[in-house]
């Protein structure tokens, strides 16, 4: 059941350049789009969401991109800093929001 | 800030025996999930609880498996003969309405089966 994967287990990347986490999809029938930050004991904690509907959404230093004719969503971060190192897991849901699809992570490192 | 919360933190059992793993959602909160993450692997939805009564659940959550909110605070998940593939992360989370997709996370049970 890998309806929503993240082919890149770990991304390193110096501290003010950009982060691109990438993430892809396999069902159709998702609507909601999800990306969750994660550190070592912690539950995941929300950080931005899209929808169908839209292909772009933008929240300060995070932005995510919906591609949906090529299945794909990426989580962009600029400038990244050292507090951003954590694991990325994106998310899909269809629209009753009953259940949740997660990739199987990012680890990202800001290096300083 | 309201948050959720996770009881115990870490609970060692042997295979075969009952855990009984904890939640307290954010008390306003409607719709509770369950899930869990084995070490190095993605985070997998077992089930979806609304109005007292399971909303949908996955493959994984069977016969073993129940959930229960047994005095409108507390969200418990029950395996009820633990086998050493049931060693995890498991995290609770809730969300606040029908439309809301915004859910809140639990920091963890580490279950060990042994």
């Amino acid at each position: 059941d890998q309806q929503v994967k993240q082919n890149s287990p770990s991304l390193s990347v110096q501290e003010g350049r950009i982060s691109i986490l990438n993430c892809d999809y396999t069902n159709s029938m998702f609507d909601y789009f999800l990306w969750y930050k994660k550190y070592p004991a912690e539950g995941p904690t929300f950080l931005i969401s899209i929808s169908s509907i839209k292909d772009k959404n933008e929240d300060g230093r995070f932005t995510v991109f919906l591609n949906k004719s090529a299945k794909h969503l990426s989580l962009h971060i600029v400038p990244s800093q050292p507090g951003d190192s954590a694991v990325y897991f994106c998310a899909a849901s269809g629209n009753n929001f009953n259940k949740f699809y997660f990739g199987s992570g990012t680890k990202l490192n800001v290096k300083p | 800030e309201p948050e959720v919360t996770q009881t115990p933190s870490h609970q060692v059992t042997q295979m075969g025996q009952e855990v009984i793993l904890r939640c307290v959602p954010i008390s306003n909160h409607l719709y509770f999930y369950w899930y869990r993450q084995i070490l190095g692997q993605k985070v997998e939805f077992l089930v979806s609880f609304y109005n007292n009564e399971i909303s949908e659940k996955s493959e994984i959550f069977d016969d073993q498996f129940s959930v229960e909110r047994p005095d409108g605070s507390n969200f418990t998940l029950k395996i009820r003969s633990t086998k050493l593939e049931d060693s995890a992360m498991y995290f609770c989370a809730s969300k606040a309405r029908k439309g809301s997709y915004e859910q809140y996370f639990g920091p963890g049970t580490r279950l060990t089966v042994t």
